[in-house]
């Protein structure tokens, strides 16, 4: 079955500087990539989704990237404040017809500081 | 914005003891998923249901567990005999299909003691 590696685990920057979290993948038919923002107690809330027929796709100050021959993909946060802080998950599934057996990463803790 | 409901929002119960946790997906939506999240790890995908029956199941879901849609809005996940490794936040989700996401409800806390 599908395997998500996720790093860091823990991300500390200050407001206003960039942070990046990277996920790699190990089925290569996985071809739906969503990210998740969890808040302490709270619903997982899609922030960003790209598929594998594009390389990059950027929703203001969140990007995500892929690169399906090295079977890795991407967070790029931009001017971090500190609303984002919070576990960030991503995940991989085959979404043949809507069937979203996501298999997620382990998470990553963005603390951003004031 | 519509949003998938669920209750309760913590459940505390015995060893052994049946559980059922209910959902209410999204109105219009047609694929019904249970995952869920044991304390600081991450989402686990349990089972997926479409069309009234089970299109894909994990390892987790075993005999224990069951899934229904009883009428028209719920959906339910049963687990018959709790163990104290069943104890985690279970989310339930929804999608419309094509290419629309995945909303996850808010989870329900389940404590085995």
């Amino acid at each position: 079955g599908e395997n998500v590696e996720q790093h860091p685990s823990t991300l500390s920057v200050q407001e206003g500087d960039s942070a990046v979290i990277k996920c790699t993948y190990s089925d290569s038919a996985s071809n739906y990539f969503p990210w998740y923002k969890q808040e302490l107690g709270k619903r997982p809330q899609l922030i960003i989704d790209i598929r594998s027929n594009v390389g990059e796709k950027k929703d203001q100050r969140i990007a995500v990237t892929l690169n399906k021959t090295a079977k890795h993909f991407s967070l790029h946060i931009t001017e971090t404040q500190p609303e984002d802080s919070a576990v960030y998950f991503c995940a991989a599934s085959r979404s043949g017809g809507s069937n979203y057996k996501l298999t997620f990463g382990k998470g990553t803790l963005l603390t951003v500081n004031p | 914005e519509p949003e998938v409901t669920q209750t309760p929002s913590h459940q505390v119960t015995q060893m052994g003891q049946e559980v059922i946790l209910r959902c209410v997906p999204i109105s219009n939506h047609l694929y019904f998923y249970w995952y869920r999240q044991i304390l600081g790890q991450k989402v686990e995908f349990l089972v997926s249901f479409y069309n009234n029956e089970i299109s894909e199941k994990s390892e987790i879901f075993d005999d224990q567990f069951s899934v229904e849609r009883p009428d028209g809005s719920n959906f339910t996940l049963k687990i018959r005999s709790t163990k104290l490794e069943d104890s985690a936040m279970y989310f339930c989700a929804s999608s419309a299909g094509g290419s629309s996401p995945l909303h996850f409800g808010n989870g329900t806390r389940l404590t085995v003691t």
